[in-house]
């Protein structure tokens, strides 16, 4: 799986958007671009994932570059409740090898909102 | 909402006795990963099974961890003995590998190992 690359620590002010950067320069064409979160004492929860096109849910947007070597989280309206550690992660899915489907996450970016 | 289970969610052991944490994946996923996350080395993947046979476990140590899944609703990961240092939060996860399907994770159990 390609590797990925965050700031370890971002703030943000509440009612602010949070813009969290990921870089995966070494990205295949098959991998897609998935982010988690983790709260304090919790399981990492599902947010967005995405191949080419710039993605939106009711959580947040990703934003990848045309290359695919970057993307970014943007959580539209923060809130003291998105505080946590945020995971890039690209998910190979190259069907057939060990790699297929697996998560292998990094550090993360520890988001702190604060009022 | 359909949820990963994983019991029990909190464990205290004392050095050198089996311990066995029990993951039943969400019903129709076909693939449970397990993952060991601690403070210094983060979040690991320790085993991957895909229609309950294992595709990769080479992140578990051999010699005391064993993982299996008895059936489609149950995976379980035993250790024998436990040491002090396997003391961490295990988190079991599982999803569809097909397309691009989303991994989801329970709350992990919480075992120290005194």
């Amino acid at each position: 799986d390609a590797k990925t690359t965050q700031p370890p620590s971002m703030d943000c002010a509440e009612g602010r958007a949070a813009n969290l950067p990921c870089n995966h320069s070494t990205i295949s064409g098959n991998e897609y671009v998935y982010w988690y979160r983790q709260i304090h004492s919790q399981g990492p929860q599902y947010i967005i994932h995405g191949l080419k096109n710039n993605e939106t849910n009711e959580m947040a947007s990703l934003i990848i570059t045309e290359d695919r070597k970057s993307s970014t989280l943007i959580l539209p309206h923060a809130t003291l409740r998105d505080t946590a550690v945020y995971y890039c992660i690209v998910r190979g899915m190259n069907a057939g090898g060990t790699s297929y489907g697996k998560l292998t996450f990094g550090q993360g970016t520890i988001l702190t909102v604060h009022p | 909402d359909a949820r990963v289970t994983q019991t029990p969610r909190h464990k205290v052991t004392e050095m050198g006795q089996e311990v066995t944490m029990r993951c039943q994946p969400i019903l129709g996923h076909n693939t449970v990963f397990w993952y060991r996350q601690t403070m210094m080395q983060g979040l690991e993947l320790l085993a991957y099974f895909r229609n309950r046979a294992p595709l990769d476990d080479s992140g578990m140590p051999k010699d005391r961890f064993s993982a299996e899944m008895p059936d489609a609703t149950l995976a379980t990961l035993k250790i024998q003995p436990s040491e002090p240092r396997d003391s961490a939060v295990y988190f079991c996860a599982s999803g569809l590998v097909s397309g691009n399907h989303t991994i989801y994770f329970g709350e992990g159990s919480w075992l120290t190992v005194v």
